[in-house]
């Protein structure tokens, strides 16, 4: 089965860091392009970060650039998402996402989510 | 970028057609036929729905398509059906590397 599990949020304080996981399955993921994209309590999305499939190429939204960094280790097929500086608007669901072709054109396989709350 | 603009809500009876426009400009959805629609049931991860403006991918019911004119792009679903009853986000690439979602519209079905 095709899959990715997010794992790593959590509950921490204005200024502090966490290390994100996602941990894919069923699908050859050195092959594939990921994305990060979060969601804020009864929000819409918003797209966070993306990565090519060789880790040569990456992106980042304005709201969380020089604070996030996005990475992947191919041997473990496993995406990650280092986010440093947190302050409580990037509290929300952060879903790891296959992207469906061209970085651009969409995100066909997505996790359940996971939760980081930023509150003091 | 801001996000795109989507009306907060839409409704149809089940069997009949209902259309969500999503809005932006030459600079996202007008520039781009990076269109992306997806759909997503209450605490459930999104679904791809549309891609490359109306390409639907493997599985999605052919009551699904995706069109664009100008700066506005549109997701209409044909005979409604219950399950379809979710919220919908558009996405679009903005150039200089970036994606920009909607807001989202809440489909009900009557």
């Amino acid at each position: 089965e095709v899959q990715v599990v997010e794992s790593g949020g959590g509950l921490v304080k204005p200024g502090g860091s966490l290390r994100l996981s996602c941990a894919a399955s069923g699908f050859t993921f050195s092959s594939y392009s990921m994305n990060w994209v979060r969601q804020a309590p009864g929000k819409g999305l918003e797209w966070v970060s993306s990565i090519s499939s060789s880790g040569n190429y990456i992106y980042y939204a304005d709201s969380v650039k020089g604070r996030f960094t996005i990475s992947r280790d191919n041997a473990k097929n496993s995406l990650y998402l280092q986010v440093n500086s947190l302050r409580a608007d990037d509290t929300a669901v952060y879903y790891c996402a296959r992207v469906y072709g061209d970085w651009r054109v969409g995100m066909d396989v997505w996790g359940q989510g996971t939760t980081v709350t930023v509150s003091s | 970028q801001s996000a795109l603009t989507q009306p907060p809500s839409a409704s149809g009876s089940p069997g009949q057609s209902v259309t969500i426009s999503c809005t932006g400009t030459s600079s996202d959805v007008g520039g781009y036929n990076f269109v992306s629609w997806y759909q997503q049931h209450p605490g459930k991860a999104p679904k791809l729905m549309i891609y490359e403006v109306s390409k639907r991918p493997s599985g999605v019911p052919d009551r699904f398509s995706g069109s664009k004119s100008g700066n506005t792009a549109s997701l209409t679903v044909s005979g409604l059906q219950a399950e379809d009853e979710a919220d919908y986000y558009c996405s679009s690439y903005a150039g200089s590397n970036n994606l920009i979602f909607g807001g989202g519209t809440k489909l009900t079905v009557l």
